[in-house]
């Protein structure tokens, strides 16, 4: 099956700094790629949908210059937080869509970024 | 407003027990719902699509479009389908397959 891999599983950055979050498909190309959010014991937020070759799209309250996102290639897909603050620790999943169209989408494994 | 509502945070059964998982959706179009699963230490994982129709490990769920619900039930549950489980939606007009999800509800099964 189609596998999605993202790097790092687990980052711990002092505030302030920034830290980049790869997410990767193996075996296929992903036009489209999501990155969500999860609290703990919540569920997973939206965040943006990046499209290759294009700017991300950005939902609502979500800040594009604090969350940079970039899709430089139908495989990789990255998620940048900018000045990070304690309060951007969470757990951030990304999801590919195999294809031009349908909905076949594949997640990471998620990744945990906790800021000190 | 797009949203996706599962009342119940934890659902406990024993196994052999009839299982229900509940979903409502609010959308203004005609989405596509799916049920999406999570097991312990593993990555998020499609369950099923209302569009196709099919059964996966027990598992059914039927969209009512009246109800706006999309309610997932197997008739004997299994220990191994203790998990977390999501309903999620992705609208049809979006084009780029977003998901909405549900909060999730985690199903215990017991021995």
């Amino acid at each position: 099956g189609a596998v999605v891999s993202q790097h790092p599983s687990w980052v711990i950055c002092k505030s302030g700094t920034s830290v980049k979050i790869e997410c990767r498909s193996l075996d296929f190309q992903a036009t489209t790629m999501f990155w969500y959010r999860q609290f703990p014991k919540k569920s997973l937020m939206l965040m943006a949908t990046s499209n290759e070759g294009s700017k991300a799209t950005y939902e609502q309250g979500v800040e594009k210059d604090k969350f940079l996102i970039n899709h430089a290639s139908l495989t990789l897909s990255t998620l940048t937080v900018t000045s990070a603050h304690p309060e951007d620790s969470s757990f951030y999943i990304c999801s590919a869509r195999r294809g031009f169209s349908g909905n076949t989408i594949y997640f990471g494994e998620g990744s945990w970024l906790t800021v000190v | 407003a797009q949203r996706v509502t599962q009342p119940e945070k934890l659902l406990s059964v024993f196994k052999g027990a009839p299982v229900e998982l509940k979903c409502n959706y609010s959308y203004s179009g005609s989405p596509e719902l799916f049920w999406y699963v999570q097991y312990s230490r593993q990555r998020l994982q499609l369950l099923l699509r209302h569009i196709s129709r099919e059964s996966i490990k027990g598992f059914t769920a039927d969209l009512n479009k009246g109800e706006t619900s999309f309610h997932l039930k197997k008739p004997f549950a299994q220990e191994e389908d203790s998990a977390m489980y999501y309903c999620a939606l992705s609208p049809f007009s979006g084009g780029y397959n977003k998901l909405i999800f549900g909060a999730g509800t985690r199903l215990a099964v017991h021995p």
